[in-house]
């Protein structure tokens, strides 16, 4: 069965500090993985996409890596603010299939 | 370039009704996927749609149903509502090529008393 798990469930954190979140999954046979954001009682915007063939990617202060013999990936957070408190979920898309298999996710708390 | 829109936001039903979702995605995209989210089960595939084409199906009763317009507008159709019906049900726009970002609308809240 191809399973995404993401750990911790929920993180509070004091602002500034950096941050990371894990996501696993059972199946190296991806195609990619994507991390998204959701805000309560929004939808999902997506943060980055990282290629089977990638390791990582960055934008800004997000950096998210991928290991696909560990069947892992790291979403990491830098000097965190209060505006990046959402619930983050990773995304997994295996090969020959055309949807998304996501995460639990993880709730980001970052205290003022 | 206008994003991902769903209409309605909020729904109430009741038990047995049926409700219709719509979708429409960014302009040029022709995939539109379909997805559940749940505070028990999270986030699950419903089903995509392709060129008017449904291409990929999830594990979902057959009361859940959909199709898709010329102009790649999405319809969901959920039939004989039971109370574990009640999600915010999201919807998901790409080109439809492999490995391409997926870009979600604000979702559909359903409540079915």
């Amino acid at each position: 069965k191809q399973e995404v798990t993401q750990i911790p469930a929920a993180l509070s954190v004091p602002e500034g500090e950096n941050l990371v979140l894990n996501c696993s999954f059972t199946d190296s046979a991806i195609y990619n993985l994507q991390w998204f954001r959701q805000d309560p009682g929004k939808g999902l915007t997506s943060l980055l996409l990282i290629q089977s063939s990638q390791r990582e990617q960055t934008s800004g202060r997000l950096n998210a890596s991928l290991d696909k013999s560990s069947g892992r990936s790291t979403l990491y957070i830098a000097a965190s603010q209060p505006g990046d408190s959402a619930t983050y979920l990773c995304a997994v898309e295996y090969t020959g299939a055309n949807n998304l298999f996501f995460g639990t996710g993880t709730r980001l708390t970052v205290i003022p | 370039k206008a994003g991902v829109t769903q209409t309605p936001r909020y729904l109430i039903k009741t038990r047995g009704q049926q409700v219709t979702l719509s979708c429409s995605p960014i302009s040029g995209h022709r995939s539109v996927s379909w997805y559940q989210q749940t505070p028990g089960q999270g986030l699950q595939f419903l089903f995509e749609y392709f060129s008017e084409t449904q291409r990929n199906k999830g594990n979902f009763p057959g009361r859940f149903s959909g199709r898709q317009f010329s102009n790649s507008r999405s319809e969901m159709n959920v039939s004989t509502l039971e109370l574990g019906d009640s999600a915010l049900y999201l919807c998901a726009s790409s080109s439809g090529d492999l490995q391409e970002t997926q870009y979600f609308g604000p979702g559909t809240r359903l409540l079915v008393l």
